[in-house]
């Protein structure tokens, strides 16, 4: 099983749509959850991190965190054409060692 | 820009020679890591460094790869020997103390072995 799982994608929804993307991850032990999103032949960019179970609002970013599910989210509201880019899920764990585990990432399509 | 700056942004290495990525964190952050990406590959963790100590190289491959974090100067990733399998996106990133470890992503280095 992998540490941080994400469906590949690509996700495609229409300009306006909402965008739900799903992470889950297999450390319960973990403490931070982070989004980040990543244009192609750039840096990862940190977009909202979380740290308590429930909501977590951003302008049109929303990020939602289930622990006992083990489960973190991130809702874009009114997708724009610009949240088009590889979006990555990250789980720091503080057990075991001290490192972040990136999921494999899921690409967004908006569509114009 | 006070961002995390890396240089050089692209490396181009014979098979055999050594490459050193080097990676100023952002002003007030002392904790630095590193990681690769390989096209349409994710980021795989390597190191975890504060100031002069490493807390975290479970990712580093055993040989020929290593990280300091000077108590001046910038981090410094050593490749030595490099082989084509080096090639890839070599990505710094630092955080502050007590951040609940939020990372900050420099351009990173594109290093080509050939």
């Amino acid at each position: 099983q992998k540490e941080v799982e994400q469906n590949s994608g690509p996700l495609s929804v229409p300009e306006g749509a909402i965008a739900s993307l799903n992470c889950t991850y297999s450390d319960r032990g973990s403490q931070s959850f982070f989004w980040y999103r990543q244009y192609s032949g750039k840096s990862p960019e940190l977009i909202m991190s979380i740290y308590s179970n429930g909501d977590k609002e951003d302008g049109r970013f929303t990020a939602q965190l289930n622990k006992a599910s083990q489960y973190v989210s991130l809702l874009i509201r009114d997708s724009q054409p610009s949240d088009s880019a590889t979006y990555l899920c990250a789980v720091f764990s503080g057990t075991g060692g001290f490192k972040t585990i990136f999921g494999a990432g899921t690409r967004l399509f908006v569509k114009a | 820009n006070a961002g995390v700056m890396q240089n050089p942004r692209h490396l181009v290495r014979r098979r055999g020679q050594e490459a050193r990525l080097r990676c100023s964190p952002m002003k007030g952050h002392s904790h630095v890591y590193w990681y690769r990406q390989l096209p349409e590959e994710g980021l795989k963790f390597m190191v975890y460094l504060q100031k002069e100590n490493i807390i975290d190289e479970s990712g580093m491959p055993k040989e020929r790869f290593s990280a300091e974090f000077p108590k001046e100067g910038p981090s410094i990733l050593r490749i030595q020997q490099v082989v084509r399998g080096d090639s890839a996106a070599y990505f710094c990133a630092s955080s502050p103390q007590g951040s609940y470890y939020e990372q900050y992503f420099g351009p990173g280095t594109r290093l080509t072995v050939t």
